[in-house]
């Protein structure tokens, strides 16, 4: 298993431009997360998924859009960058229904920087 | 809602000294406990978790943490750091297993 992948690893935009960021999990979780990072802050929920066709807003969800038409894909969409957009990525993936583990498990993050 | 306040930012210590992490959370139900482990320019991987029974959890390398629900803690130990326990700790609760809550990070830089 490839576990939970994210792309691209780095990218920067100017301000207003949008761009996806991708998720993918091949370990058919139910329940699908994206957290943004930020110094002195620890980690925020953005938006999170419960199911394919089900999303829900987070802690910090302005700005972003997501969607889940697959169990596997999970993408977020920024719609018109801003410089406090700047952060890293993190998506995450939990197994949801059956025997729950309460684990999440993290791709290895998006390094954004907006100018 | 659940907060949780991680009481240390920095943590210097010495290579074979103890160190502990600590950690304080906010709730008004029960959560599940964790602290996760991010070392540099990598993604988290989980180090060890509180779901029920036992208070004291351990990590297959060393660590230890203790849930202590009257002082809503849980805080993170080791006896004797090695150089490669360097990396920034989260703390994290959660009530479900999708809407983690995180602390700020505590940074241990292990020193030889």
């Amino acid at each position: 298993n490839a576990g939970v992948t994210q792309t691209p690893k780095f990218q920067v935009l100017k301000t207003g431009q949008s761009m996806t960021l991708q998720c993918a999990q091949d370990m058919n979780h139910e329940y699908m997360s994206w957290y943004r990072q930020d110094p002195g802050m620890g980690l925020r929920l953005i938006h999170y998924s419960v199911g394919a066709g089900i999303t829900d807003q987070g802690e910090v969800p302005n700005g972003y859009n997501v969607s889940r038409s697959t169990t596997e894909d999970f993408p977020l969409r920024l719609l018109s960058a801003a410089p406090s957009q700047t952060s890293v990525y993190f998506c995450a993936s939990s197994r949801g229904t059956g025997r729950r583990t309460y684990e999440q498990y993290f791709g290895p993050g998006t390094r954004l920087t907006v100018t | 809602a659940q907060s949780v306040t991680q009481l240390d930012s920095q943590v210097p210590v010495f290579e074979e000294a103890p160190v502990e992490l600590r950690c304080n959370y906010s709730s008004s139900v029960s959560v599940y406990l964790f602290w996760y482990v991010q070392y540099p320019n990598q993604g988290l991987q989980l180090l060890l978790k509180y779901l029920s029974g036992s208070t004291l959890v351990e990590s297959i390398n060393g660590f230890e943490a203790e849930f202590n629900k009257s002082q809503t803690s849980f805080h993170l130990r080791k006896p004797s750091v090695h150089i490669s326990d360097t990396a920034e700790y989260f703390c994290a609760v959660t009530k479900n297993d999708y809407k983690l809550s995180f602390g700020a990070g505590t940074t241990v830089t292990v020193r030889a």
